[in-house]
């Protein structure tokens, strides 16, 4: 089975702090995407990663950043954590050339 | 790009009832149209997907239908049973392959609830 990790389920943090957000995946997939999940909006795409080192910026990418210098880790990166962050982060994995996701449990952010 | 839209945004049935999720997109390029199912603590998890050279599948109790000339697909459960109960989210996306890299745009998501 794939299995999709994040670090933390539950993270509370305070404005202007620095937060990472870590997604590991064991399928050897090339694809990484994080998402963030609000009520009535869906899934929004914030950043994705087709290999190593390579990134692209989503539909939401303002305010984050992200890194992947391993093949199966994927992180996320909120460089002064603002009171509109708090939400759900997904983080998904798909093998080149595949278009199924594989998601993680999440990682529900809430920020004071 | 992309947008999708779906409804309805809750929806509640009898276990034994049918429900039906409609989702309309906005790319003619798009081909790819996955469902997803996210339990209560889970992540999303495919449930099925329809490719566009294909108008209906189906698999067991669920099924999806899709209408390219009118841009729009849609979820059907039938015989729904409690551990229905679930947010299902619609997706669009071209297939994975040259710079798409199987992008999903997500509709809003429906919060199906199946009384017993």
């Amino acid at each position: 089975d794939v299995k999709v990790t994040q670090s933390s389920r539950y993270l509370v943090k305070r404005t202007g702090e620095k937060v990472f957000l870590e997604c590991v995946q064991d399928m050897d997939h090339e694809n990484m995407f994080w998402y963030r999940q609000d009520p009535g909006l869906g899934l929004r795409l914030i950043y994705f990663s087709y290999d190593v080192k390579m990134k692209e910026k989503g539909d939401i990418p303002e305010g984050y950043s992200v890194s992947r210098e391993k093949k199966e880790r994927f992180s996320l990166i909120l460089e002064s954590a603002s009171t509109n962050q708090t939400s759900m982060y997904l983080c998904a994995s798909s093998p080149g050339g595949g278009s199924e996701q594989y998601f993680g449990p999440g990682t529900r952010l809430t920020v004071t | 790009g992309e947008n999708v839209e779906q409804h309805p945004s809750t929806l509640s049935v009898q276990e034994g009832d049918s429900a039906v999720i409609k989702c309309t997109y906005s790319d003619s390029a798009s081909n790819y149209f996955p469902w997803y199912k996210q339990e209560l603590g889970k992540g999303p998890q495919l449930i099925i997907d329809i490719r566009s050279n294909v108008g209906e599948k189906k698999d067991q109790r669920i099924a999806v239908t899709l209408n390219k000339t009118a841009k729009h697909f849609s979820l059907h459960i039938t015989e729904t049973q409690p551990e229905d109960s679930a947010v299902y989210f619609c997706a669009a996306a071209r297939d994975a392959g040259g710079t798409s890299y199987g992008k999903l745009t997500f509709g809003q998501g429906t919060i199906l609830t199946v009384h017993p």
